[in-house]
């Protein structure tokens, strides 16, 4: 079956650190563009970043520089390192499967974090 | 502050046809490809159509996705119950270097 399985949200301070892993499963995890989405309660979806089978990543104006994306294809395992975190980094983030096109076929549960103090 | 601008509801009777627009401009929807989730109460958004008009496997005939210059539309035809969800539409826009989700649409079935 494939799957992502999200894990390490939590509460956090503000300006403190966290980070996110996702773990994927039945399916070549090296083969495809890995992203991470988040939104906030009641609001609407937020890409976050994107990085390539060749680890080339890609961030929002939002997040650069404070966050950082990784992936680590002998653990089948995408990371999302998130600094100075702020209360509107609040929310769920979920880690996805790009398909083709930007369009991401295969989504998490989802991991919360919830930055306040 | 999105870029993309949805409608914020939709709705319908069953059997009915819904439409949801997606307006964005020349660096978004103009010069990329559109893509359409779902997203029912509770649960993670699910990839409905990509690359416009396609339609990953498993997902409905009754979906069907549109582009035309800056604008884009997914239409739902025989409206179903279950339909009942949050729509967004997502483009990846040059200005920005980056992906960009509309503002989502809440399709209620009446």
């Amino acid at each position: 079956e494939v799957q992502l399985v999200e894990s390490g949200g939590g509460l956090v301070q503000p300006g403190g650190s966290l980070r996110l892993s996702c773990a994927a499963s039945g399916f070549t995890f090296s083969s495809y563009d890995m992203h991470w989405v988040r939104q906030a309660t009641g609001k609407g979806l937020e890409w976050v970043s994107a990085i390539g089978t060749a680890g080339d990543p890609y961030y929002p104006g939002s997040v650069k520089g404070r966050f950082t994306i990784s992936r680590e294809n002998a653990k089948n395992s995408l990371y999302l390192q998130m600094n100075s975190l702020r209360a509107g980094d609040t929310a769920v983030y979920y880690c996805a499967r790009e398909y083709s096109s930007w369009g991401m076929d295969v989504w998490g549960q989802g991991t919360t974090v919830t930055v306040s103090s | 502050q999105s870029v993309l601008t949805q409608p914020p509801s939709a709705s319908g009777t069953p059997g009915q046809r819904v439409t949801i627009s997606c307006s964005g401009s020349s660096s978004n929807i103009g010069s990329n490809t559109v893509n359409w989730y779902q997203q029912l109460p509770g649960t993670a958004p699910k990839l409905l159509i990509y690359s416009n008009n396609q339609r990953p496997s498993g997902v409905p005939d009754r979906f069907s996705g549109s582009k035309s210059g800056t604008s884009a539309s997914l239409a739902i035809s025989g409206l179903q119950s279950e339909d009942e969800a949050d729509y967004y539409c997502a483009a990846w826009d040059d200005s920005l270097n980056g992906l960009v989700f509309g503002t989502g649409t809440k399709v209620t079935v009446l």
